[in-house]
């Protein structure tokens, strides 16, 4: 079956620009995750849906970072007025539970450069 | 706050060596465990987990961690590597006494399997 799939895979913007990253949860699975990866360091959280339940938001580094899901399926990760420390792979997964015990299935992620 | 530390950015084993990956946790209570790999340009998978059960655990492609709580420890090994092995690892905690599939990594591990 289908995977996470995440897009666009690569995106290069100029700083100060807006940028959106979606990513599509495989079928069915109730939560969703967002975490960045700078390079040289390890995932970092930033957000999670769960169900109609609000998101957990602890880990957006700043107000410029947002998202979005619509019931369990396709989520949007938006950056705006981008800085270059917002360079890095965004990697999203979904999972069937939310419990700590069930595992995370992983896009590819989308890279973002910001120049 | 939970942490998650791996020892070592980058390990270089021969073809046929011992792999071991170090990885030791922080948390006032011994938390669920993982280990994710991710191969050159996919998404991380989930090699094995720790859930409280038995303390030795064995994931996919031989590998097995054990759990030592005296140590705050759940270090990866497999007996003789593989070319295929190469890859970057990641160690995760969660809370097993969340409601939430969040998960803390560390930094991650690159092996470097030399012929």
């Amino acid at each position: 079956g289908a995977g996470v799939s995440q897009s666009p895979s690569n995106k290069v913007t100029e700083k100060g620009k807006d940028v959106e990253l979606r990513c599509d949860p495989i079928s069915g699975h109730t939560a969703l995750y967002w975490y960045r990866q700078r390079l040289g360091q390890g995932l970092e959280f930033l957000i999670y849906f769960q169900g109609n339940s609000a998101p957990d938001k602890s880990g957006l580094p700043s107000d410029r970072f947002s998202a979005e899901r619509t019931g369990e399926s396709v989520s949007t990760l938006t950056i705006q007025r981008t800085q270059q420390e917002d360079s890095a792979v965004y990697l999203c997964a979904s999972s069937p539970l939310d419990r700590v015990a069930s595992p995370l299935h992983f896009g590819n992620g989308t890279r973002l450069t910001v120049t | 706050a939970q942490s998650v530390t791996q020892l070592g950015s980058h390990v270089s084993v021969s073809e046929g060596a011992l792999v071991l990956l170090r990885c030791n946790y922080s948390s006032s209570v011994p938390p669920y465990l993982f280990w994710y790999v991710q191969y050159p340009n996919q998404g991380l998978q989930l090699l094995l987990k720790y859930t409280s059960a038995a303390t030795l655990v064995k994931g996919i492609n031989g590998f097995e961690a054990e759990f030592k709580k005296s140590e705050t420890s759940f270090h990866l090994t497999k007996p003789s590597a593989h070319m295929s092995d190469a890859a970057e690892y990641f160690c995760a905690a969660g809370r097993a006494s969340s409601n939430t599939g969040k998960l803390i990594f560390g930094q991650g591990t690159t092996l470097q399997v030399k012929p």
